[in-house]
């Protein structure tokens, strides 16, 4: 089946520590996307990338970093600089093709850090 | 992206229609309009978009005002697998945003029995 797989679901690290939230699509998607989500409001974007070896700074990139070597992946690291890190991740991607752009998104990596 | 107004919460009934306005007064000619929902604790799923003519598809219809200041998004029979958070945003999606959206806080829709 064709979609964004985010692993892992769940994940718990300890305050002071980097962690890389893993986002794979098999869309064939051009564009990718990372969100975070606090508890009760809307999505915020993090990052975003348009090609391979290409990305942008997204409303709160601060304390984030991101890299995107393939077309099909785009991890998010988590650096101990971000001050709030425990939130919901999503990522998502979009395709040009058509001209819609409706973005598909992965099932998301809930993150707590103690 | 244009700001869009959305109210906090809303019920609806199982098997009747469910409408939910949006308010964007000062979306521009070339944003359109995106509906999109969230499940709890899942990661947002596509609903419609348009950009001046009313659309449908097998999930719901978008109702679009002329003036493209306000639409309406149209669940024609919830059930209660449609209680989820609705979001409306208006876009440049395919211009110098690329597909960037920005979520508000959306509409809690409620589906009773």
């Amino acid at each position: 089946d064709g979609g964004i797989t985010q692993s892992p679901k769940y994940l718990f690290r300890k305050e002071g520590q980097n962690v890389t939230l893993s986002c794979e699509q098999n869309l064939n998607h051009d564009a990718m996307y990372w969100y975070r989500q606090d508890p009760g409001q809307g999505l915020r974007l993090i990052y975003y990338s348009q090609i391979v070896n290409d990305f942008q700074k997204g409303d709160i990139a601060e304390g984030y970093s991101v890299s995107r070597e393939k077309k099909e992946s785009f991890p998010l690291t988590v650096t101990s600089a971000q001050k709030n890190p425990t939130a919901f991740y999503l990522c998502a991607s979009t395709s040009s093709l058509g001209g819609t752009y409706e973005q598909y998104f992965g099932p998301g990596t809930r993150l707590t850090v103690t | 992206d244009a700001k869009t107004t959305q109210p906090p919460s809303m019920d609806c009934a199982e098997g009747r229609a469910a409408n939910l306005p949006c308010n964007h007064s000062t979306i521009s000619g070339n944003e359109y309009v995106y509906w999109y929902r969230q499940i709890h604790s899942q990661g947002p799923q596509y609903i419609i978009h348009g950009l001046k003519n009313n659309e449908t598809n097998e999930m719901a219809s978008l109702i679009i005002t002329e003036d493209r200041k306000s639409s309406t998004l149209i669940l024609p029979h919830a059930t209660l697998r449609d209680t989820a958070v609705y979001y409306c945003i208006a876009s440049n999606a395919g211009g110098t945003s690329y597909g960037k959206l920005t979520f508000g806080q959306g509409t809690i829709l409620t589906v009773h029995p």
